[in-house]
């Protein structure tokens, strides 16, 4: 299928390892945050949301850690799967808005 | 969650034509959105698509390039107009369900030459 993110930072770890993806966020009024993996020739796929009266929020092998003081939104991913390459988005709203606000995505490569 | 279907998947268009992308939802959904996704690029909303009355655009996008239409709940069509090469990208559905979460349609991949 069609890749996405052909120019995207790239991030590269060993099978098993933990992967740490990172995102800097512009509004300060943001209070809704979320993880979206895309795969080839896929749309978006949720991950795991926060919200900024929380500052880590954890699912399944994921977690999101939140900093608004420097207005950082991280994604962590335990023990890393050829399943999970992929290309990584954080995204953003505020105030009850609904519509997204794309950061610049990850392309996440997982070697064997 | 929901799912979400788009038509077509993919195009392959002549420059000065239009095309109308579909997006069916299997429930009903109260915010709808259209988003493009350019080579390389991340997403940009297009605009939010209101059941029974006129799309609200973002800056950037107007409604002549990027008409949209909403019948009802679970169904709404983008149209490009008039495009030209700059207009290849991925084109987006998505659906907002419980609690901000918002779900994407599989896309629409047009090439225009």
């Amino acid at each position: 299928g069609e890749s996405v993110g052909l120019h995207l930072p790239t991030l590269s770890v060993q099978e098993g390892d933990n992967s740490i993806i990172n995102c800097a966020y512009s509004n300060s009024a943001s209070d809704y945050f979320i993880w979206y993996k895309q795969e080839s020739g896929k749309g978006p796929q949720f991950i795991i949301d926060i919200r900024s009266n929380m500052d880590k929020r954890q699912g399944q092998r994921v977690t999101v850690l939140l900093n608004k003081t420097v207005k950082h939104l991280s994604l962590q991913i335990a023990a890393t799967q050829p399943g999970d390459s992929a290309v990584y988005f954080c995204a953003e709203t505020y105030q009850g808005a609904q519509k997204l606000v794309f950061g610049q995505g990850t392309r996440l490569t997982i070697n064997p | 969650s929901a799912v979400i279907s788009q038509k077509p998947s993919r195009d392959i268009c002549q420059r000065g034509t239009s095309l109308t992308i579909q997006c069916q939802v299997d429930s009903q959904v109260t915010m709808m959105f259209w988003y493009r996704q350019q080579p390389g690029q991340s997403l940009t909303l297009i605009a939010t698509a209101n059941q029974g009355s006129e799309a609200t655009y973002e800056s950037g996008f107007v409604i002549d390039k990027f008409p949209i239409s909403r019948p009802n709940l679970t169904f709404s069509t983008l149209t490009v107009s008039n495009m030209s090469p700059e207009d290849s990208s991925i084109y987006l559905c998505s659906v907002v369900l419980d609690v901000n979460e918002q779900f994407f349609g599989p896309g629409t991949r047009l090439t225009v030459l």
